[in-house]
This record gives structure tokens, sequence and C-alpha cells, in this order.
């Protein structure tokens, strides 16, 4: 059975400085793996996908997410955030045999002035 | 281009009514999914269309669910005898087809059964 783990509830982090948003994943082959976020009142929002080929996997809003085989991790990473970055994010992974997506629980990032 | 949408935003409905909340997705994506967003539950898949392939239901929580899609294109998600714990949000999402593509989300559609 796939399922993601997102360990935090909440992550805090001042404006200017680098965010990472954690999660793992457990698939029965090789995954698909997805980065979506969330505004109020919103639907979800595509933010990167990991499909095949390199590890280091760049999106929308300067977002970039790193997998890692071995640890079975695909974290979200900003280098910079913006106080417009908060919101609910949720990582999501696809069995290659299948074509719904498995969610995790969501991680609320909260950036302060 | 337009996104995916649904409607209504919002239905209260009184508990044993049926309701259908309807998706309209981006033009030109062959696969459609609904699924439903809920505190006690979080994300859950519900159902799966792609092309004119018999759907995948797997995630339809009981008989009281059920969803088409005419012509390819828009879908009907219907739930009959609506009980409170129907309550939450659904969400439809369409993608180019199966495989790779990510999956556009619609707005939602906040289902309260009073």
């Amino acid at each position: 059975a796939q399922s993601v783990a997102q360990p935090e509830d909440q992550v805090n982090v001042a404006e200017g400085n680098p965010l990472t948003v954690k999660c793992t994943y457990s698939v029965s082959g090789n995954p698909y793996l997805f980065w979506y976020v969330q505004y109020p009142n919103r639907g979800l929002q595509f933010l990167l996908k990991y499909i095949t080929g390199d590890n280091l996997v760049k999106g929308s809003y300067g977002f970039e997410a790193e997998f890692n085989k071995s640890q079975t991790s695909f974290h979200l990473k900003k280098p910079s955030a913006l106080v417009s970055d908060s919101a609910l994010y949720f990582c999501a992974v696809r069995d290659r045999g299948f074509q719904k997506l498995v969610f995790g629980t969501g991680t609320r990032l909260l950036v302060s002035p | 281009g337009a996104g995916v949408s649904q409607s209504p935003s919002n239905k209260v409905t009184e508990k044993g009514k049926d309701v259908e909340l309807r998706c309209d997705p981006i033009s030109g994506h062959t696969a459609l999914y609904w699924y439903r967003q809920s505190l006690g539950q979080g994300l859950e898949f519900l159902i799966y269309f792609q092309g004119n392939s018999a759907p995948d239901k797997s995630g339809l929580p009981s008989d009281r669910f059920s969803a088409e899609r005419t012509g390819g294109s828009v879908s009907t998600l219907t739930i009959q005898r609506t009980q409170q714990e129907d309550s939450a949000v659904y969400l439809c999402a369409s993608s180019l087809a199966q495989g790779a593509y990510e999956q556009y989300f619609g707005p939602g559609t906040r289902l309260t059964v009073t």
C-alpha cells in the first residue's frame, strides 16, 4: 500500500530564511512524487513533481524538492521564504501502477515578517 | 486557459437528502478524479475516470456515492441519503492523460449536511 508521512503539522520560519517541509513515502515500486499548496478556501495548486532523472526538481515560485531514494524522502525546500508562502502544503505519491494520488496530512507553513 | 471548475461552491443540505456536485475539467484533459477533504480523514481519493474505460471506484466510501462522466467531459458526483459524516470539501481534478501527468484541482464544493 502507498502512504505518505508529513511529520510536522506546522513549520515556522522567518522571512528571508531557508525553509524545509519534510515528506517521506512508502510505495511498492518506483514512485511519482508531487507537492501541492493550498491557500485558504482554495483548491490545491500544483508546485512540482518528481518522475525520474535528476533528484533535484525545481518548481513554481522558487520551490524545489530533493528526491532521496535510500531515505524514501521528498523534502520541499526554498532558499528564501516569503510571507506570501504561508499556506498548507501537501506531499503526494502515486505508485506507477495506479492513478490515484495518496496525500500526506499536510504541513502548515507560517512565514513571519 | 480556464482551469477546473466546480459547482456549487457551497451546498447545505438536510440529512437524508440527495445532492449532486458538478465538475467541469480542463478542456482536452482525458483523466478526471474526485477527492474528498475533511478534517478527520484528510485528502482521500474517491473515483477516477479515464476516457471510455470503466472508472476506478475503489475509493467510494459507500454505495450511497456514485459518479458519472458524460461525453468524456463533465462529471457529476451524486450522494444519496446524505449523512452528517458526508460533510467535507469535495475536490475534482483533471490531468492530460493517465501516466506521469500532474493533476489540476478545482476550487472544491463545500458540503454541509445538517
